[in-house]
């Protein structure tokens, strides 16, 4: 298995902008996680999907940040306006069942808001 | 609500020393206890894991054994290498999706 693909690894941009990022979970795990990391913060849970469906999204900072997942195969997280403060590495990451599994990252993107 | 405490790092190691990194918990019923590596630009991986009390998790030459009494999941390796560079994450689930991650502790392995 090609394992959790995120992309793009790396995104630039100005202040203001929307940023899309993108990932492809392991075929057949049927949750998806979403986490930034910071120096600042180390790691933090953003939104948990479970079967496509969002369950937990108490850790998206603010309306600026949205995340859906229209397919088993298929997620995104929306920054809009982006700021200078969203500047991270994002991580997906995937699991099989949801209770007590192994979580599988992805390789991140690191953004980087100028 | 549920914790994991890790020691601070850096920890700076020659090539063949012994590996220590604590991990204490706190948390609600009965955790599952994890280790994760992280290497220089990659996502967490799994590095071992233990289910229940005294559980010992073992990879790569790693070990570590879950302690209810003294509620510590510590990380031990009896030589590393200077492939063993890499932030560890201690981590805990206690039967739901939710992990709990510590700060992470970063090793540097000279040669």
């Amino acid at each position: 298995d090609a394992g959790v693909i995120q992309s793009p690894r790396h995104e630039v941009t100005e202040m203001g902008q929307e940023v899309t990022l993108r990932c492809k979970p392991i075929s057949g795990h049927n949750s998806l996680f979403w986490y930034r990391q910071t120096m600042m913060r180390g790691l933090e849970l953003l939104i948990y999907f479970n079967n496509n469906v969002p369950i937990d999204d108490s850790g998206m900072p603010e309306d600026r940040f949205s995340a859906k997942m229209p397919n088993a195969s298929f997620s995104t997280l929306k920054i809009q306006p982006s700021e200078p403060r969203d500047s991270a590495v994002y991580f997906c990451a995937s699991s099989l069942a949801w209770r007590d599994s192994t979580q599988y990252f992805g390789p991140g993107t690191r953004l980087t808001v100028l | 609500g549920d914790s994991v405490t890790q020691m601070e790092g850096p920890v700076t190691l020659s090539e063949e020393a012994f590996l220590t990194i604590n991990c204490t918990y706190t948390a609600t019923g009965y955790p599952s206890l994890f280790w994760y590596v992280q290497y220089p630009g990659e996502g967490l991986q799994l590095l071992l894991k233990a289910t229940k009390a005294d559980d010992k998790g073992s990879n790569k030459g790693f070990e570590a054994t879950y302690r209810k009494e003294t509620t510590s999941f510590h990380l031990e390796k009896g030589s590393v290498q200077v492939s063993d560079s890499a932030v560890y994450f201690c981590a805990l689930t206690s039967g739901t999706y939710k992990y709990i991650f510590g700060t992470g502790t970063r090793l540097k392995v000279l040669a």
